[in-house]
């Protein structure tokens, strides 16, 4: 079956504008994480997606960031007045209910956002 | 502050040779512990994962070893090949939270032919 998807694959905007990006998780998976990667570092998690849950929005570095998952699917993060650090790849992960225990994230490719 | 540490943070290893990536963590809480393959353009890929209630698990060339007490575990890749050239990244987490992963760095390894 697909895979997470998350458009688009690169994204190069001037510093201030606005972005949105998208992440369409696995059909039937009902968690949804984001992540940063910048060069060099781990993934810097920073929000969470449980069901119909309130997020986990933990890791969000400022209020320039949010995230919104509209019916349980489909979510998209979204960056105001970009700034030159908000450069990195932005990785989204879905995963299936969780009964028990942990459950694998299954990760999408990435969108690479360039701020100049 | 780095809940997880990784190193080193890059690695060439001939083709044939082991490769060993280290992990340590502090928080005694972390139950499961994943590593993750990522080549070039993609995402992430668990590869291999590890609970605490044993020291060992392999899968073909990919070993964990886990040290409980000294909270360590590491990846050994035996008779490594070329096509095993990406970024590892292990990973923790605690299954009484499960929504919060914590990862490494990243290693990336390179196997020259």
């Amino acid at each position: 079956g697909a895979g997470v998807s998350q458009s688009p694959s690169n994204k190069v905007t001037e510093k201030g504008k606005d972005v949105e990006l998208r992440c369409d998780p696995i059909s039937g998976h009902t968690a949804l994480y984001w992540y940063r990667q910048s060069l060099g570092q781990g993934l810097e998690f920073l929000i969470y997606f449980q069901g119909n849950s309130a997020p986990d929005k933990s890791g969000l570095p400022s209020d320039r960031f949010s995230a919104e998952r509209t019916g349980g699917s489909v979510s998209t993060l979204t960056i105001q007045r970009t700034q030159q650090e908000d450069s990195a790849v932005y990785l989204c992960a879905s995963s299936p209910r969780r009964l028990a225990g942990v459950n694998e994230q299954f990760f999408g490719p990435g969108t690479r956002l360039t701020v100049l | 502050q780095q809940q997880v540490k990784q190193s080193p943070q890059s690695l060439i290893v001939q083709k044939g040779g082991i490769s060993i990536i280290n992990c340590a963590y502090e928080n005694t809480a972390f139950d499961y512990f994943p590593w993750y393959q990522q080549f070039p353009g993609k995402g992430p890929a668990l590869l291999i994962a590890i609970r605490p209630d044993v020291s060992e698990k392999k899968e073909g060339r990919f070993t964990i070893s886990f040290n409980k007490s000294a909270k360590q575990f590491s990846l050994h890749i035996m008779d490594s090949q070329p096509g095993d050239s990406a970024t590892y990244f292990c990973a923790a987490t605690s299954s009484g939270t499960g929504n919060q992963f914590y990862f490494g760095t990243g290693t990336s390894l390179t196997v020259i032919p």
